[in-house]
């Protein structure tokens, strides 16, 4: 049972526009969510994260919209670098709960 | 601040051996926890330890074990591995289930 997706497997933009990755849950419990940026050979890298009690997050290029009716997040990436070329994953957790919860991640394409 | 560090970074066994991998948690934090990444996957949760003891057990066979020392180090083990348990293994670190920090990853294959 996936209860974190990510539909699109890849996905590919120019630089310097706007990267949209999608996410979406089922368990209504999670009320916490973050996003981890992946290179190849490391670890995930913490990216930006949301709360159940916000709709909107903003860090710096990075902005996160939590939609709780739709079970749905996305991060939103403006303007889009080269750097931001990676895997990312969406992750979900529930309060008390030990484990974060993984989509299986969108490989995100910045092309010069 | 170190970060999280894992050991080794790839290592190949045969299917029924067992393996040991190892983690160094960040400075300052005491709870560890370990997850699977199969390719083309996102991580799966393993099991967390905080303060030495399992504190939450994720769908996988008691094969998977672990332990956590008073450094607040720990290692996963595997017993007679399969070849299903290739795959990235994945260390993180946090304070309280806060601030997750995660390592390399092991690189693990079983042929």
């Amino acid at each position: 049972d996936q209860q974190v997706k990510q539909n699109s497997p890849s996905l590919s933009v120019q630089e310097g526009r706007i990267s949209i990755l999608n996410c979406d849950y089922t368990n209504s419990m999670f009320d916490y969510f973050l996003w981890y940026k992946k290179y190849p050979a490391e670890g995930p890298t913490f990216l930006i994260s949301i709360s159940s009690i916000k709709d909107k997050n903003e860090d710096g290029r990075f902005t996160v919209f939590l939609n709780k009716s739709a079970k749905h997040l996305s991060l939103h990436i403006v303007p889009s670098q080269p750097g931001d070329s990676a895997v990312y994953f969406c992750a979900a957790s529930a309060e008390g709960a030990q484990k974060l919860v993984f989509g299986q991640g969108t490989r995100l394409t910045i092309n010069p | 601040e170190t970060g999280v560090t894992q050991s080794p970074t790839h290592l190949i066994k045969t299917r029924g051996q067992q393996v040991t991998l190892r983690c160094s948690s960040q400075s300052g934090h005491n709870t560890v926890s370990w997850y699977q990444q199969a390719l083309g996957q996102g991580p799966q949760f393993i099991f967390q330890y905080y303060r030495e003891e399992e504190n939450g057990r994720g769908n996988f066979p008691p094969r998977f074990s672990g332990l956590q020392f008073p450094n607040y180090s720990s290692e996963l083990n595997v017993n007679a591995l399969e070849l299903d348990d290739s795959a990235l293994y994945l260390c993180a670190s946090s304070y309280d289930n806060y601030g997750y920090t995660f390592g390399s990853g092991t690189r693990l294959t079983v042929v």
